[in-house]
């Protein structure tokens, strides 16, 4: 089956700190997705990417930015981190249309 | 604008009492409707897909349907390790974004 692998599992950072996440799928999956979890608020797309060095912006794009170099990697990365991006952040990968895979999520709190 | 609303927002049952988790959606042609399983601090777990509506789709004690405007999530005799929260999303045509309710949170008690 697809394994999606987020770097890690519990991040703590400070306030302006320049962070990243970093998502691997090894299902040579052409769709890449970012997403922030939070509680009442559902998942919410950041951005997500259909091929290598391609990105389009989701619901929630500021103070994010991605990167996409390879195929099988998909990087978020906060510019400067703010107390208010403090939130479970979750990877997917899907081919085409079709199911996603999700990662196990990097539960992010910034300080 | 493509929405997707679940309801209800949270449920507690007994365990065998069978009950029905609602998700309605808004989309401009549906290429894909998707149910996930989430167990707390763990990312969704995929269940099913449904494509057109009359569609059911079956595993163990979850029966997922859908009509044009709304799916079901069916739940027979549940068990406490039925206990999760269960999430809906639809992918419209010409995307390949997924968009989310924000869930059903799901409690069996023994």
């Amino acid at each position: 089956d697809v394994k999606v692998t987020q770097s890690s599992r519990y991040l703590v950072k400070r306030t302006g700190e320049k962070v990243f996440l970093e998502c691997v799928q090894d299902m040579d999956h052409e769709n890449m997705f970012w997403y922030r979890q939070d509680p009442g608020l559902g998942l919410r797309l950041i951005y997500f990417s259909y091929d290598v060095k391609m990105k389009e912006k989701g619901d929630i794009p500021e103070g994010y930015s991605v990167s996409r170099e390879k195929k099988e990697r998909f990087s978020l990365i906060l510019e400067s981190a703010s107390t208010n991006q403090t939130s479970m952040y979750l990877c997917a990968s899907s081919l085409g249309t079709g199911k996603a895979f999700f990662g196990q999520g990097t539960r992010l709190t910034v300080v | 604008e493509d929405q997707v609303t679940q309801s209800p927002e949270a449920l507690r049952l007994q365990e065998g009492e069978s009950s029905s988790l609602n998700c309605s959606y808004t989309v401009s042609g549906l290429r894909g409707l998707f149910w996930y399983r989430q167990d707390p601090g763990k990312g969704p777990e995929f269940l099913f897909t449904l494509y057109s509506a009359g569609e059911e789709k079956e595993k163990e004690r979850l029966k997922a349907t859908l009509t044009k405007k709304e799916s079901f999530l069916h739940i027979t005799a549940p068990k406490p390790e039925d206990s999760a929260t269960y999430l809906c999303a639809v992918q419209a045509s010409g995307t390949y974004k997924y968009i989310f309710g924000t869930g059903t949170r799901l409690k069996v008690l023994a």
